[in-house]
């Protein structure tokens, strides 16, 4: 059974500072999404990341992943506080099998 | 364009009741999934539909059932409501059919259930 892994599960981060979310996977996958979600909301797509070496910005936002390591990261830099909400990351395997599984997510709580 | 609607947006009922959940896709979409998200177990996979046929269904009981109209909408159903049905219940759809090209699931506000 596909796992997905994330850490840490919560993240105090204090503004203008760097941190990284790690997702760990158990098998065989290119493709690995992340998603946010603020409190009593749905899930808000942030990256689609397609092959290993893939790497996507968007604001202050950069999402990596490696297959081979089968490791994604999601990289904050200079944290504010509209980042505060949680982070998904979700990976569907290379079997092809019409499903994502996903991590239990990251919350994020940015202070000043 | 309009997003993925899910109808009704709250739910409550009784144990022992049934419930049913509706999804309707971006226009264009074909691919309806469904997942359950609850604080414990976080998000998992209910099934998936495409073209009216359901290609997957995740460890889930068999009082969780769904179907997939030929207008790409979809509608999920639990019967014998149990306490532990409590959740948010999340429909997403995605334009490609898993053909190994970018596939991005775009997700509906959600229906919360609450089971009493």
């Amino acid at each position: 059974e596909l796992k997905v892994e994330q850490n840490p599960l919560f993240l105090s981060m204090q503004e203008g500072k760097n941190y990284t979310i790690y997702c760990n996977y158990s098998t065989t996958s290119d493709r690995l999404y992340w998603y946010r979600q603020d409190p009593g909301k749905s899930l808000e797509s942030l990256f689609v990341l397609l092959s290993n070496g893939a790497v996507k910005q968007e604001g202050r936002l950069m999402a990596s992943l490696d297959t081979k390591a089968r490791l994604s990261t999601l990289h904050i830099t200079a944290a504010v506080h509209d980042l505060s909400a949680t982070y998904f990351c979700a990976v569907d395997p290379i079997s092809n099998d019409y499903k994502l599984s996903f991590g239990a997510g990251t919350t994020v709580t940015v202070r000043a | 364009k309009a997003g993925v609607t899910q109808t009704p947006r709250y739910l409550i009922k009784t144990r022992g009741q049934q419930v049913t959940l509706s999804c309707s896709p971006i226009s264009g979409h074909r691919s309806v999934s469904w997942y359950q998200q609850t604080p414990g177990q976080g998000l998992q996979f209910l099934f998936e539909y495409f073209s009216e046929t359901q290609r997957n269904k995740g460890n889930f009981p068999g009082r969780f059932s769904g179907r997939q109209f030929s207008n790409s909408r979809s509608e999920m159903n639990v019967s014998t409501l149990e306490l532990g049905d409590s959740a948010l219940y999340l429909c997403a759809s995605s334009f490609t059919a898993w053909d190994r090209l970018a596939y991005e699931q775009y997700f509906g506000p959600g229906t919360r259930l609450t089971v009493t």
